[in-house]
């Protein structure tokens, strides 16, 4: 069992729907929680940044840790066409080696 | 400004033939980590630094080799590929208590 999961999809929704993508990890030591973008063909791309448990919201996104459930979220408000990539999750614990682990990825794609 | 940049961004390997791709970063990061993203697998750390003339395995090491001999640029050997080191590989850094990954756009290696 990967440390950090996630369903990989794909996931199609229309534009201006809100969208929940998810996921859970097993190690209790997590404590880092990101979620990075990644468009096709392209290197991913830092989202969303959250240290433990709680809320972050940033414009159209919000973070959400759980660690209680061990479940990561994140929402996108109003989902636009743009928003249309692979969603990347990653976590880590506080042995600040930096070493994060990532999960499969959910691609998400927003129809006009 | 460049960030992270990988070279060379495609490749293509015959099996026993070996390469050396290059990463360089120019945010002075002391962390720099290698991946490779394989579709179904997410992103596997194969070897990562966590300073000038430090190397250190991840999760897939095997008939990988790195070298870090200068802060900036971090080197991933493949001595003898293989074909299930068809992937695509990706450089990343970040400073050592952030766990803010800076990501390159990618190479592309395909093994024959």
């Amino acid at each position: 069992q990967k440390e950090v999961e996630q369903d990989p999809g794909p996931l199609s929704v229309p534009e201006g729907a809100i969208v929940s993508l998810n996921c859970t990890y097993s190690n209790s030591a997590f404590q880092y929680f990101m979620w990075y973008r990644q468009y096709s063909r392209k290197g991913p791309e830092l989202l969303m940044y959250t240290y433990s448990s709680g809320n972050k919201e940033d414009g159209r996104f919000t973070a959400q840790v759980d660690k209680s459930s061990k479940y990561i979220s994140l929402f996108i408000r109003d989902s636009q066409p743009s928003d249309s990539a692979t969603y990347l999750c990653a976590s880590a614990g506080s042995s600040n080696t930096g070493k994060l682990i990532f999960g499969q990825g959910t691609t998400l794609q927003v129809k006009p | 400004n460049a960030g992270v940049t990988q070279t060379p961004k495609f490749r293509v390997l015959k099996t026993g033939q070996s390469m050396t791709l290059l990463c360089a970063q120019d945010m002075n990061h002391e962390y720099m980590y290698w991946y490779r993203q394989d579709p179904g697998m997410g992103l596997r750390l194969i070897h990562y630094s966590v300073g000038e003339g430090t190397t250190a395995k991840g999760e897939v090491p095997d008939g990988y080799n790195v070298s870090r001999l200068k802060k900036q640029n971090f080197l991933l050997g493949l001595e003898s590929a293989a074909p299930s080191q068809t992937s695509v590989y990706f450089c990343a850094s970040s400073y050592s208590d952030s766990y803010g990954y800076t990501f390159g756009s990618g190479t592309r290696l395909t093994v024959v």
